[in-house]
């Protein structure tokens, strides 16, 4: 079985400031790897995710993620937020081959000031 | 398109009450979802359909019934609500990718109050 760890339950940053939010993953098999976001009252959106590859991802509103086996992480990183960036973000993972279901982190609140 | 959408919106209810909540989807995907979220505990499935006709248990199926009689429609039943089954409910679905891979596609949820 899979799990995914978010290390942060809450991350406050002001505005253009750069964000790094944390997941790792435990795994025995190969995975694939994805961010959500949950904007405030909405459900949750992709953002982006690993299959194979390029470990650098790169996904919507200027977010991207690095692939690390070694470390078993997906960190997610923008160079600058902006406040409306301020939502809930999910990291998940499913097993890498045929078909399971993907098993979500407990979410990270990214709190954007100015 | 309207993508995944959930009936209702908000419901509260009394203990012992039933209920059905409503997934439908216009995109015609296989696999579809119910999830329950809870501060702090991220989301947890806890019905899943690979296709009509068929269903799954997922991670916290207790308390819940699931059918899907048609491929666009799931739904999610409470037999006997309790305070426990207070939460946000979102449904999702998804159609198999080329490697397995699926992106779930999400409704907007359903906020249930048991009293």
């Amino acid at each position: 079985a899979q799990s995914v760890t978010q290390l942060d339950s809450q991350v406050p940053v002001f505005e253009e400031a750069p964000v790094e939010l944390r997941c790792n993953y435990s795994s025995s098999v190969s995975v694939y790897l994805f961010w959500y976001v949950q904007y405030p009252n909405q459900g949750l959106q992709l953002l982006l995710k690993y299959l194979s590859g390029s470990t650098l991802v790169k996904g919507i509103n200027g977010f991207e993620a690095e692939f690390n086996k070694s470390q078993t992480s997906f960190h997610l990183r923008k160079p600058s937020v902006h406040i409306s960036d301020t939502a809930e973000y999910f990291c998940a993972v499913r097993r890498g081959s045929g078909y399971s279901t993907l098993t979500f982190g407990k979410g990270t609140m990214l709190l954007v000031s100015p | 398109n309207a993508g995944v959408t959930q009936t209702p919106k908000f419901r509260v209810l009394k203990t012992g009450q039933s209920m059905t909540l409503l997934c439908a989807q216009d995109m015609n995907h296989e696999y579809m979802y119910w999830y329950r979220q809870d501060p702090g505990m991220g989301l947890r499935l806890i019905h899943y359909s690979v296709g009509e006709g068929t269903t799954a248990k997922g991670e916290v199926p207790d308390g819940y019934n699931v059918s899907r009689l048609k491929k666009q429609n799931f739904l999610l039943g409470l037999e006997s609500a309790a305070p426990s089954q207070t939460s946000v409910y979102f449904c999702a679905s998804s159609s198999p990718g080329g490697n397995g891979t699926d992106t779930q596609y999400f409704g907007p949820g359903t906020r249930l109050t048991v009293l």
